[in-house]
């Protein structure tokens, strides 16, 4: 059973661009999760997914980012117009029902680092 | 806004026990305590969860108190690859309040 996988591991933007960050959730998993860190800081959640729905996106800001999880296919988290502050990585985790209850866990993803130039 | 307040740092020596505390002093009934850690460049990696009683698993165990405001992970034996940011969280009500990590704690551990 292959773990979280993200893509691409990292990225290179200038500014101006649109990033594209792709996760694919472990196999059984319903529940997709984005967090973004930036050096030396703690993750920063920014949006919570149930296959075609998003269920929270309380962390994410309000202009320019986007994060979908299809029926099919991976989740992506989208970044419109990007610029220098953007740049950090970004962390995809996926569950079962019920992390955000409490009572299962969640498994992360190695991340994408994004880098804009 | 994290829900629990970690020490910044620890350091130990390889072979010995780690105590790493968290206090949560706002934790509610429903509130479920979670481990992450994170080795350098990788994603977290999950280490235990409980609610109430103290729960043990291969990678480490956890007490918690009994007024449930504090709670403190315990490797038994440290090794190098232990060195890692550890993080404490606290989940419940299927909202993402509880999502968000802070710092946590970075442990060094010293060969």
């Amino acid at each position: 059973n292959a773990g979280v996988m993200q893509n691409p591991r990292h990225l290179v933007r200038r500014r101006g661009q649109e990033a594209r960050l792709r996760c694919s959730p472990m196999k059984g998993h319903s529940h997709v999760y984005w967090y973004r860190q930036l050096p030396e800081e703690g993750l920063k959640f920014m949006v919570y997914l149930q296959k075609e729905n998003i269920i929270d996106e309380s962390g994410m800001p309000k202009e320019r980012f986007s994060a979908e999880f299809p029926k099919e296919g991976p989740s992506i988290l989208r970044i419109q117009q990007v610029v220098r502050g953007d740049s950090a990585a970004y962390f995809c985790a996926s569950s079962p029902p019920g992390w955000a209850a409490g009572y299962t866990e969640a498994f992360f993803g190695q991340g994408t680092r994004l880098t804009v130039v | 806004d994290a829900k629990t307040t970690q020490p910044n740092s620890m350091e130990s020596n390889e072979e010995e026990p780690v105590h790493l505390p968290c206090n949560h002093s706002t934790i509610s009934g429903t509130d479920y305590i979670h481990w992450y850690r994170q080795l350098p460049s990788q994603g977290p990696e999950y280490v235990i969860h409980g609610l109430t009683s103290n729960v043990n698993n291969r990678m480490a165990s956890l007490a918690i108190a009994e007024d449930r405001k504090s709670s403190t992970l315990i490797l038994h034996r440290a090794t190098l690859r232990d060195a890692a940011v550890y993080y404490c969280i606290l989940t419940s009500g299927g909202g993402a309040d509880g999502l968000t990590f802070g710092k946590g704690t970075h442990l060094i551990i010293q060969p």
